[in-house]
């Protein structure tokens, strides 16, 4: 099993600019979740998803966007890219809610310049 | 929502000492409360979690306790050693909530 596996790795992407950050598990996981982790910080939630078709806001949704047509994919769309966004993301699944272990991807590091 | 607060941001010490990590948080409903490892340039992983039903949890050289009066639970590392070096993550999550709220980190520096 490849577990949770996200692409790309490293992006450096301008102001304005968009992209979509990939996220594929294939642990059958209804529960998937993309944080952000600032530099000497902990993870905060951005988005996270209950099952195909139903996702939800988390801590810090703003300038993001998510869809979950699969099980198994839950990509991450940043529009307009603002240096704010710099960041390395991580998504995660888990298979239940919030009380299993989340596994998580190996991360993007993206920087906005 | 909820509110977790680890200390301390950095640790530093002696290989063979013990390390100790505290982390409180704000939900009384909280019920679940994982530890995750980061190494650096890597992602987090599970170390050892414990449920609000059990007070201690140990797996070899590491221990969770957890106070659910105080509302608050630590990491025990005891022997530590070089490898054990990383960031520390503690989180909090409860049932029939989806999601986890992490602490801040802690650095963990182990000097040989």
């Amino acid at each position: 099993n490849a577990g949770v596996t996200q692409t790309p790795k490293f992006r450096i992407l301008k102001i304005g600019q968009s992209m979509t950050l990939q996220c594929a598990q294939d642990m059958n996981h209804n529960y998937m979740y993309w944080y952000r982790q600032d530099p000497g910080m902990g993870l905060k939630l951005i988005y996270y998803s209950v099952g195909a078709g139903i996702t939800d806001k988390g801590e810090v949704p703003n300038g993001y966007n998510v869809s979950r047509s699969t099980t198994e994919d839950f990509p991450l769309r940043l529009e307009l890219a603002a240096p704010s966004q710099t960041s390395v993301y991580f998504c995660a699944s888990s298979q239940d809610r919030g009380v299993t272990e989340a596994f998580f991807g190996q991360g993007t590091r993206l920087t906005v310049v | 929502g909820e509110n977790v607060e680890q200390h301390p941001s950095t640790l530093s010490v002696q290989e063979g000492d013990s390390a100790v990590i505290k982390c409180t948080y704000s939900d009384s409903a909280s019920n679940y409360f994982p530890w995750y490892k980061q190494e650096l340039g890597k992602r987090p992983q599970l170390i050892i979690d414990i449920r609000s039903n059990v007070g201690e949890k140990k797996d070899q050289r590491i221990a969770v306790t957890l106070n659910k009066t105080a509302k608050h639970f630590s990491l025990h590392i005891t022997e530590t050693q070089p490898e054990d070096s990383a960031v520390y993550f503690c989180a909090a999550s409860r049932n029939n909530f989806n999601k986890f709220y992490f602490g801040s980190g802690t650095k963990l520096n182990v000097k040989p």
